[in-house]
């Protein structure tokens, strides 16, 4: 049981190229986030997918997109990176908390160890 | 919108001593609340969560946080700080019935620990 797993670690791009930084989970979780965090600002969520199939723009989507490959992956593309995106980028997973009588809370949060991006 | 305050940027104590990281939070319903620890280099891990009935609740690591809905607070408390216990410390909220299951997140508290 890995819980959740990122790859790459680390990356350094020059601006303008692209990449994909992945994202995948082993908790059978329904709901799965990016969020980055840079100094002072705490994590700010980017997208995330309440099921396989469904996508939305949380708090700084512009110059990302996201994929929801299927339950288990989550990945987070930039398709022509700017400094301004260096930061470290957390994947998380959630179940939710299940309310008495239908649908679900927010629930406890699993996040992966991070991707540290510099873009030059 | 929610939204959730740490006042202190940084706090220093010293190795068994007490803390308290404060977390003030603004949301319009009974909310879900959380501490996780985020140690360098780290993800984040799950200190505690409030989601109902007793307003202190226990985590691991010798940690609890009372919810007091009077002042919109759910601060955490350790009666004595280990060396270990460095680390960054974040406050959420959560949305209530949302199949997202998101959650807001506070700026942080640095916490050092003097030996």
């Amino acid at each position: 049981n890995a819980g959740v797993t990122q790859t790459p670690k680390f990356q350094v791009l020059k601006t303008g190229q692209s990449m994909t930084l992945q994202c995948a989970q082993d908790m059978n979780h329904n709901s799965m986030y990016w969020y980055r965090q840079d100094p002072g600002m705490g994590l700010r969520l980017i997208y995330y997918s309440a099921s396989e199939g469904t996508t939305d723009k949380g708090e700084v989507p512009n110059g990302y997109n996201v994929s929801r490959l299927n339950k288990r992956e989550f990945s987070l593309r930039l398709e022509s990176a700017a400094p301004s995106q260096t930061s470290v980028y957390f994947c998380a997973s959630s179940e939710g908390h299940r309310l008495p009588h239908s649908g679900r809370g927010a629930g406890e949060q699993f996040f992966g160890p991070g991707t540290r991006l510099t873009v030059l | 919108a929610q939204s959730v305050t740490q006042p202190d940027i940084h706090i220093t104590v010293s190795e068994g001593a007490s803390l308290e990281l404060r977390c003030n939070y603004s949301y319009g319903a009974t909310p879900y609340l959380f501490w996780y620890v985020q140690s360098p280099g780290q993800g984040l891990q799950l200190l505690l969560k409030y989601f109902s009935g007793d307003t202190l609740v226990q985590g691991i690591k010798g940690f609890e946080a009372e919810f007091k809905r009077s002042q919109s607070s759910f601060n955490l408390r350790k009666p004595s700080v280990h060396w270990s216990d460095a680390a960054e410390y974040f406050c959420a909220v959560g949305f209530f019935n949302t199949n997202a299951g998101k959650s807001t997140f506070g700026d942080g508290t640095t916490l050092t620990v003097k030996p």
